[in-house]
């Protein structure tokens, strides 16, 4: 089982709130990903960190979304200011090596965001 | 941009019948994309499921099959006999072998085993 931890696991917030969430990955693991899953299953890659430096991030997470991964803390991501399209389940992932993409992903169970 | 389709939502199955669930992709890089199955059960995390990383290669695991077809470019999910404890959400992904390491998710596809 993944030892991924998320939290927390449900996240309520209204329009225009900042909402947070945590995630601290597999021991020894020192890539990170981000993924929001919406409301018809779809995908979206956000950001991914090695160690503390992003590697790649779309341009959506640059405007509202934030993220980070300091050492010896857990990883955050925050979005300034909700808006309801931001409802999703926000995906944490780590990965051991950090190489490449035929690298398994080990993943959280997730936080749930509802913005009302 | 690179894809994955399958085409099923849903699947109900009666225990220890046949399962396949489709899977197949597209992608713009000229190296092959490296194949995966993911599953999601009841009240748990998404977790690797298997995984394929050369063409014409097999993978297995827990009874589940699959094989990437670069032909045909698919990676259908196979198990010969389905017991309840498979009901579960499965996502086939790519991987870009390239300068990129995120995955590519299909909008999976939720197996319901009648007992």
């Amino acid at each position: 089982n993944s030892k991924v931890i998320q939290t927390p696991r449900y996240l309520v917030k209204g329009q225009g709130q900042k909402a947070k969430m945590r995630c601290i990955p597999e021991k020894g693991h020192p890539v990170v990903f981000w993924y929001q899953q919406n409301k018809n299953n779809e995908f979206k890659f956000l950001i991914n960190f090695q160690n503390q430096e992003v590697l790649q991030q779309i341009d959506m997470t640059e405007k509202r979304f934030s993220a980070e991964c300091p050492s010896n803390s857990p990883c955050s991501l925050e979005i300034q200011s909700s808006e309801a399209g931001d409802s999703a389940l926000y995906l944490c992932a780590s990965s051991p090596l950090g190489g490449t993409s035929a690298e398994t992903l080990y993943f959280g169970s997730g936080t749930r965001l509802t913005v009302l | 941009g690179d894809s994955v389709t399958q085409t099923e939502g849903q699947v109900t199955v009666s225990e220890s019948k046949s399962l396949i669930i489709n899977c197949t992709y597209s992608t713009t890089s000229i190296a092959y994309p490296n194949l995966f199955w993911y599953v999601r059960y009841p009240g748990e995390g998404l977790q690797l499921l298997l995984k394929v990383i050369t063409a014409g290669q097999k993978g297995s695991s827990r009874g589940f099959e699959a094989t990437y077809n670069k032909e045909t470019t698919s990676f259908h999910l196979q198990k010969a006999s389905v017991q309840e404890s498979d009901s579960a959400v499965y996502y086939c992904a790519l991987g870009d072998p390239g300068n990129t390491r995120k995955l590519i998710f299909g909008l999976g596809t939720t197996l319901q085993v009648q007992p």
